[in-house]
């Protein structure tokens, strides 16, 4: 398997919803990684996850909240989000400390939008 | 991590060569550059990466100045699968769990 799989793969919610995005991979890798996606901007990271610790909170509002119950799973909560939260997440998986022979890999992504 | 310029968008047409540049002028002696793309409405698909040694794969192929400072990465015969965002990053190979960083990137649209 190498594969990142994020569900949903579209979410409408409003801003009173609490709901929650999944990635998951089965490829060993002991890193995971959260990306916000504006229309025709670049990713930018949200939160890292090695061995299962949240290592990098990039100043993301509270409003987000990431988890990693295990070496293969990671979670975004969502609670009272913000229309201008709406855009695509994007998870990734690396193998953190070892040779990135074939970089990162990305899941597809959850469109996400906030009404 | 060095910071990269790229072109805003490059056209190319189907069945050609496809080579987009990468300036990377303070980048350092121990980080690489990696190609990064991404098409419409998909997550980011990692390309290749090199040192200093020009690379081949199934893929693409990466032509590193001499000096360092800048590289191309070839699409030997693009198709209209090609057309995407491409992006050029530098840093430590196996840096750690520290995330991607990335610059605008170049559109590529390839011409049918």
């Amino acid at each position: 398997d190498t594969e990142v799989t994020q569900t949903p793969k579209h979410l409408v919610m409003g801003m009173t919803n609490k709901k929650s995005l999944k990635c998951e991979q089965h490829m060993g890798h002991r890193a995971m990684y959260w990306y916000k996606q504006k229309a025709k901007k670049p990713p930018e990271l949200m939160f890292v996850y090695s061995y299962e610790k949240l290592s990098i909170n990039e100043s993301v509002p509270s409003r987000f909240s990431p988890e990693c119950p295990n070496s293969s799973l990671l979670n975004l909560h969502l609670h009272a989000l913000q229309p201008e939260d709406s855009a695509l997440y994007l998870c990734a998986s690396s193998p953190s400390g070892t040779r990135e022979r074939y970089g990162y890999t990305f899941g597809s992504g959850t469109r996400l939008t906030v009404v | 991590d060095a910071k990269t310029t790229q072109p805003t968008s490059m056209d190319c047409a189907e069945g050609r060569a496809a080579n987009l540049p990468c300036n990377h002028s303070t980048i350092s002696g121990n980080e690489y550059v990696y190609w990064y793309r991404q098409i419409h409405s998909q997550g980011p698909q990692y390309i290749i990466h090199g040192l200093k040694n020009n690379e081949t794969n199934e893929m693409a192929s990466l032509i590193i100045t001499e000096d360092r400072k800048s590289s191309t990465l070839i699409l030997p015969h693009a198709t209209l699968r090609d057309t995407a965002v491409y992006y050029c990053i530098v840093r430590v190979e196996g840096g750690g769990a520290d995330g991607l960083t990335f610059g605008k990137g170049t559109h590529l649209i390839i011409q049918p």
